[in-house]
């Protein structure tokens, strides 16, 4: 069955620190793979995504991700964390054709002053 | 365009009640999507419009909760006989036949007491 996993649910990381948010995923082929941003009581913004192509993604924000085909991971990274990015962050996957997504569980990044 | 808008954002009700949203999709966006978040979750897929023809339904989707998008425009998500396990924040979100992306409204949080 199809899945998405994020394996840490909660992150604290220093204002100004590096942050990599883990996604690992479960399809039967190569899925389109996305990073979502929700701040409290708000909807999904698109911080970026993956079709094909170079496996190293820019995004909004500051954010990029690389796609592992080996790992079947698509990792969110960002070098220096700002006080704003403190929100709920969720990999999703879907397949070509099928329209809906598969999120993961979500990741709550807390940032410290 | 000012994106995916959803109403009401709130909404409170007691056991047994009937609710009603609505979600209005980007003006050139075909495709319109439901998903339902609870807490400490991410979003799972409801149902799935192209125009005006609703072309998959979740098992998430009980007999209780109809979704129509009667012109192809908005969409309304009714649910009947409200239960305690209804409360959640209902997703909508839209995309263009030409992209797998999808773009989220703010949500409408629902409280069944």
């Amino acid at each position: 069955a199809q899945s998405v996993t994020q394996p840490d649910i909660h992150i604290t990381v220093s204002e100004g620190a590096s942050l990599e948010l883990r996604c690992n995923y479960s399809y039967g082929a190569t899925p389109y793979l996305f990073w979502y941003v929700q701040s409290p009581g708000q909807g999904l913004q698109l911080l970026l995504k993956y079709f094909s192509g170079d496996t190293l993604v820019q995004g909004i924000k500051g954010f990029e991700a690389e796609f592992k085909r080996s790992q079947s991971s698509f990792n969110l990274r960002k070098p220096s964390v700002h006080w704003s990015d403190a929100a709920e962050y969720f990999c999703a996957v879907s397949a070509s054709g099928t329209y809906k997504y598969i999120f993961g569980t979500g990741t709550r990044l807390k940032v410290l002053a | 365009d000012t994106g995916v808008s959803q109403n009401p954002r709130h909404k409170i009700t007691k056991r047994g009640q009937n609710v009603t949203f609505r979600c209005d999709p980007i003006s050139e966006h075909n495709r319109l999507y439901w998903y339902r978040q609870t807490l400490g979750q991410g979003p799972e897929f409801l149902t799935y419009f192209q125009n005006e023809a609703q072309l998959e339904k979740s098992r998430l989707l009980s007999d209780r909760f109809s979704a129509e998008r009667p012109k192809g425009s908005f969409s309304t998500l009714e649910i009947q006989r409200t239960e305690q396990g209804d409360s959640a924040m209902y997703l909508c979100a839209s995309s263009a036949d030409w992209e797998e992306t999808q773009y989220f409204g703010p949500g409408t949080r629902l409280l069944v007491l």
